[in-house]
């Protein structure tokens, strides 16, 4: 079955960019997301890639893709103490967009 | 301004004793979902609504059920919730042709 994984945990200092990295094992996946979700809260979608892109750009945010190896990865630059919280990676196979296929989140502390 | 809106945000309620968790929603979009994040776990996918054709995920448990009475509401009911079932509850919707969805904050159930 589909699965996605991620890397539980990350520390990073203020200022300092942070990458989170994710695989995934369904090869059909179309789209590809990274939400957010702070303590308490729903999900945010920060962005989404597309499966036939390698890379997106989105002011702070960088999204790469390798579908060769079923690798994504978030970057962000410049990090802030406001950037702490749960980042999920997702896939979805279609353009149902909500069912999708999340990972554990990976925990992002920015150290002051 | 929330398009997607769930009440109670905080819910306890009693072993075995039947519970409704409800979601609305402003953006007249025909497809709306529930899922189930436990601790530290990722979100699952319960079931959704496309229009009033309801998709139960293979592996959701008969306990909990859905009704969606217009395209605004969307409720889940939980028959007998056991303490396996505390959790957060999100509440999404998503349109045929929209590459993202849309999250509620969620309902934090506890069971006493």
């Amino acid at each position: 079955g589909e699965d996605v994984e991620q890397s539980l945990f990350l520390s990073v200092r203020e200022g300092d960019s942070s990458v989170i990295n994710c695989t995934y094992t369904d090869s059909s996946s179309t789209y590809l997301y990274w939400y957010k979700q702070e303590p308490g809260a729903g999900l945010q979608l920060l962005t989404y890639i597309f499966s036939n892109m390698d890379m997106k750009q989105d002011q702070r945010l960088t999204v790469l893709l390798n579908k060769k190896d079923k690798h994504l990865s978030l970057r962000i630059a410049d990090t802030q103490t406001g950037d702490s919280a749960i980042y999920f990676c997702a896939e979805g196979a279609n353009t149902n967009a909500g069912k999708s296929t999340f990972g554990d989140g990976t925990t992002l502390t920015v150290k002051p | 301004d929330a398009m997607v809106i769930q009440n109670p945000r905080y819910q306890v309620t009693q072993f075995g004793k039947p519970v409704t968790l409800s979601c609305s929603q402003t953006l007249n979009h025909n497809v709306m979902y529930w899922y189930q994040q436990k601790s530290s776990q990722a979100p699952k996918l319960l079931f959704h609504y496309y229009d009033k054709d309801f998709n139960n995920e293979a592996d959701t448990p008969d306990n909990f059920q859905s009704r969606r009475p217009n395209t605004s509401f969307c409720f889940l009911d939980i028959r007998s919730p056991g303490l396996g079932d505390a959790a957060m509850y999100l509440c999404a919707t998503s349109r045929v042709g929209l590459t993202e969805a849309f999250f509620g904050q969620g309902t934090r159930l506890t069971v006493v």
